[in-house]
């Protein structure tokens, strides 16, 4: 059973427009939550994270929110760019303090010039 | 400086041999984990080292999947006999916990591993 979910397999966005991508979990104990992008032939590499504790947390150009009652979170890229396109992977700590992260499936993004 | 560094990059076998994947961890971290990514599931952990210990290996699949990590600069996992379902990629991380681990892995570029 899939604790996190990632149910669009792929994603296809304008350059310069936003690019939304969306996570769901089950379990309520998940304490941090975390995105990861990945390129080709490359290990993924840590984007952004979040607290349970908050709702929304912002870097740039990238954006994660958190509906904790929804079980849901979401990555925001605005303004998309050509570099962004990639697999996303949604991932989430049991507690923190705890390094066993579990991944979903990965949604793979594709920026069109 | 070096990142994870894993070897071999790229490993084709036939069914019931064993394969040996290696790692070495970005130096000074003190835990290292192995993920197994495939399109169904995604990147799965399969097992992680705290100092070198075992702390969880509920994710490895079956006996036929071992994993050792006899100093802080080296882990290997073995599989054997290899099947075909193992086909995948596999990763190596290593993070620093200080004692509040924050879930930020450093990975390896991974084995492309492929079991005829």
């Amino acid at each position: 059973d899939q604790q996190v979910k990632q149910n669009s397999p792929s994603l296809s966005v304008q350059e310069g427009r936003i690019s939304i991508l969306n996570c769901d979990y089950t379990n309520s104990m998940f304490d941090y939550f975390l995105w990861y992008k990945k390129y080709p032939a490359e290990g993924p590499t840590f984007l952004i994270s979040i607290s349970s504790i908050k709702d929304k947390n912002e870097d740039g150009r990238f954006t994660v929110f958190l509906n904790k009652s929804a079980k849901h979170l979401s990555l925001h890229i605005v303004p998309s760019q050509p570099g962004d396109s990639a697999v996303y992977f949604c991932a989430a700590l049991l507690n923190f303090g705890n390094e066993k992260l579990t991944f979903g499936t990965g949604t793979r993004l594709t920026i069109i010039p | 400086d070096a990142g994870v560094i894993q070897s071999p990059r790229h490993e084709v076998t036939e069914m019931g041999q064993e394969v040996t994947l290696r790692c070495k961890p970005i130096s000074g971290h003190n835990s290292l984990f192995w993920y197994r990514q495939t399109m169904m599931r995604g990147l799965e952990l399969l097992i992680y080292f705290n100092n070198n210990v075992p702390i969880d290996d509920s994710g490895m699949p079956e006996d036929r999947f071992s994993a050792k990590m006899p100093n802080a600069s080296f882990s290997t996992l073995k599989i054997q006999p290899s099947e075909p379902r193992d086909s995948a990629v596999y990763f190596c991380a290593s993070s620093l916990l200080l004692g509040m681990g924050t879930g930020e892995l450093f990975f390896g570029e991974g084995s492309r591993l492929t079991v005829l």
